[in-house]
């Protein structure tokens, strides 16, 4: 599965947007991104995912790059409850493995 | 509320003495996966069971065991452990094996090992 990149750590003010950044260079045809997040203390929680079209549900928005090498998710709203790590996978569709990375941390401040 | 249920949420041990964590899921899910995640570290996958099938990671230790007796429920046996298996533990769940099918997660046990 191809490798990602995302910054260590992120800050956002409550009720603006929060936009994670993943790199995903590698990426090929058959591999989705997925995201997840973890708040602290807790055990992970999907968010999303896609393949090349742009989607969106009650959590959030993933914006896939034409290229698919990149991607960015939106919290349109983000609350302080937000503040979490966030994970970016990228994984075969046919693959059940989720191999997190380091992800980032994403502090919604008030 | 459909859900992964994960007891003990906390549960010390004695460097050597076995532990057994536990896993149950209301979702009737065919897979039940087990992830171990240390201090400031990302899960790392452990095994999984597909229905009855065991399927275990190359690079998980002896040490670690797993038993799935009904589709309700799966368990994680830490034979000896070490003061390295200090960890959180997390049961997830999916509907299927597809990398498509999301998984659900419990809110995990921290083990202490003394």
């Amino acid at each position: 599965d191809a490798k990602t990149t995302q910054p260590p750590s992120m800050d956002c003010a409550e009720g603006r947007a929060a936009n994670l950044p993943c790199n995903h260079s590698t990426i090929s045809g058959n591999e989705y991104v997925y995201w997840y997040r973890q708040i602290h203390s807790q055990g992970p929680q999907y968010i999303i995912h896609g393949l090349k079209n742009n989607e969106t549900n009650e959590m959030a928005s993933l914006i896939i790059t034409e290229d698919r090498k990149s991607s960015t998710l939106i919290l349109p709203h983000a609350t302080l409850r937000d503040t979490a790590v966030y994970y970016c996978i990228v994984n075969r569709g046919s693959n059940y493995k989720l191999t997190f990375g380091k992800g980032t941390l994403l502090t919604v401040n008030p | 509320d459909a859900m992964v249920i994960q007891n003990p949420r906390y549960q010390v041990t004695q460097f050597g003495k076995p532990v057994t964590l536990s896993c149950s899921q209301t979702l009737n899910h065919n897979v039940m996966y087990w992830y171990q995640q240390k201090s400031s570290q990302a899960p790392k996958l452990l095994f999984h069971y597909y229905d009855k099938d065991f399927n275990n990671e190359a690079d998980t230790p002896d040490n670690f065991q797993s038993r799935r007796p009904n589709t309700s429920f799966c368990f994680l046996d830490i034979r000896s452990p070490g003061l390295g298996d200090a960890a959180m533990y997390l049961c997830a769940t999916s509907r299927d094996q597809a990398g498509s099918d999301e998984q659900f997660f419990g809110p995990g046990t921290r083990l202490t090992v003394l």
